[in-house]
């Protein structure tokens, strides 16, 4: 069964202190995999899109990299509006228009 | 206006009313999808609808009703709802393997 699993559920930072968020999968055919960022009360907003074991993406102070079994969400200096909860998602299935199989998230928190 | 827009915002129905909610993409996708969003939960697909066809329900009880009039637009209709069905609905669009866009949702409670 594909699964998205990511970790810590809540993550707490003062604000410059870098850390990483995990996302772990287990997908039968890997179509690409997905962050978002979600503010309270909105959509989620789109971040990034990996597609092969070996690939990094960087936006600002976000770095996503990807291996066969996990992808990182790296948050350097973050600050104060870095807050938000960071959504991890897969796409499996190349015969169809594919849905996406989110994780629960990871609420990070950055204290000024 | 562009991107993807949901309304309402926020609703509030009795069990035994008839409601809609709506979602108007204006990205030219070719693809759109309705999301529920519970607390501690991942967001669950519902439905998907490509080229105006739908083409999954993932088990959604049938209090649950989806319609595609165009490639623009799509509903969700509720009939019978139960509290448990309280929940952020969100809707999403995509075109091939660019990341869905989503709206801002629709809270909605079940009384």
């Amino acid at each position: 069964e594909d699964q998205v699993t990511q970790s810590p559920e809540a993550l707490r930072l003062q604000e410059g202190e870098s850390s990483s968020l995990n996302c772990s999968y287990t997908v039968s055919g890997l179509r690409g995999l997905f962050w978002y960022r979600q503010d309270p009360g909105k959509g989620p907003e789109f971040l990034f899109t990996l597609y092969s074991a070996g690939e990094e993406k960087e936006k600002e102070r976000l770095k996503a990299t990807l291996t066969k079994k996990e992808s990182f969400l790296h948050i350097t200096a973050p600050k104060p509006e870095d807050s938000a909860t960071y959504l991890c998602a897969v796409q499996a299935d190349w015969g169809s228009q594919g849905n996406l199989i989110f994780g629960k998230g990871t609420k990070l928190s950055v204290k000024p | 206006e562009t991107g993807v827009t949901q309304t309402p915002r926020h609703l509030v129905m009795g069990m035994t009313n008839k409601k809609s909610l709506k979602c108007e993409q204006h990205l030219g996708h070719n693809a759109m999808y309705w999301y529920k969003q519970s607390a501690k939960k991942p967001l669950e697909l519902m439905f998907v609808y490509s080229l105006e066809e739908r083409v999954e329900n993932n088990s959604v009880p049938s209090r649950f009703s989806p319609e595609c009039p165009n490639s623009s637009h799509l509903f969700l209709h509720l009939h019978t709802l139960q509290p448990e069905d309280s929940a952020l609905y969100l809707c999403a669009s995509s075109q091939d393997l660019r990341g869905y866009t989503f709206g801002s949702g629709t809270r909605l409670t079940v009384v």
